[in-house]
């Protein structure tokens, strides 16, 4: 099956760093990625949508000047988390879909992010 | 607007058991419909669709669901239930339109499979 990676799988730092986490599909091009946030107990939140080539659609409330996205290539998109605070802390996953071909329309999931600011 | 439900926070099930984890849905046009499931400290994990044909759609580890139209329900079973099944399940669902939209996913239903 499709595989999406993430990487790192955890980081801790402190309130003020930035963060960049990596989101890569290995054996499939993803036209669109997405970037959902999760917190204990809970159903995702989905954050932003990303296409190939052009800037991410942010969902409303999320801080695009905060949750910086870029989607370079149809294998890799990042998030970076600008400035992190506590409150940041989450578990961020995200998930890449094609639009063609053996996977298209279902979304494949990275193993996930957990972000730890202190 | 697109809407899951899945009125269980929790089930609970013993080992060999069949299970049931339910979904209902609310979508404008033709659903594409997903389950995934989730362990812990992990992110989701892929278990099967319905994009269109047969309304009984059978999935990884000897899970299958079953769309039902009428009843906008597309619920996830499993006819014994194993120890390793126990996580978090969620139900998801896509408008089949135009330009596509994102999936909406339900709040997630925790199994627990006690031996």
């Amino acid at each position: 099956g499709a595989v999406v990676s993430q990487h790192p799988s955890r980081v801790i730092c402190k309130s003020g760093t930035s963060v960049k986490i990596e989101c890569r599909s290995l054996d499939f091009q993803a036209t669109t990625m997405f970037w959902y946030r999760q917190f204990p107990k809970k159903s995702l939140m989905l954050m932003a949508t990303s296409n190939e080539g052009s800037k991410a659609t942010y969902e409303q409330g999320v801080e695009k000047d905060k949750f910086l996205i870029n989607h370079a290539s149809l294998t890799l998109s990042t998030l970076t988390v600008t400035s992190a605070h506590p409150e940041d802390s989450s578990f961020y996953i995200c998930s890449a879909r094609a639009d063609r071909g053996l996977y298209q329309e279902t979304q494949y999931f990275g193993p996930g992010t957990r972000l730890l600011v202190l | 607007a697109q809407s899951v439900a899945q009125p269980e926070d929790q089930v609970n099930v013993a080992e060999g058991n069949p299970l049931t984890v339910k979904c209902t849905y609310s979508v404008s046009g033709n659903p594409y419909l997903f389950w995934y499931v989730q362990y812990p400290n992990r992110g989701l994990q892929f278990l099967l669709k319905y994009i269109t044909g047969d309304n009984l759609v059978k999935g990884s580890y000897g899970f299958e669901a079953e769309f039902n139209k009428s009843q906008t329900s597309f619920h996830l079973k499993k006819p014994s239930a194993l120890v390793s099944d126990s996580a978090l399940y969620f139900c998801a669902v896509r408008a089949h339109l135009t330009g596509g939209q994102n999936f909406v996913f339900g709040p997630g239903t925790r199994l627990s499979v006690l031996p």
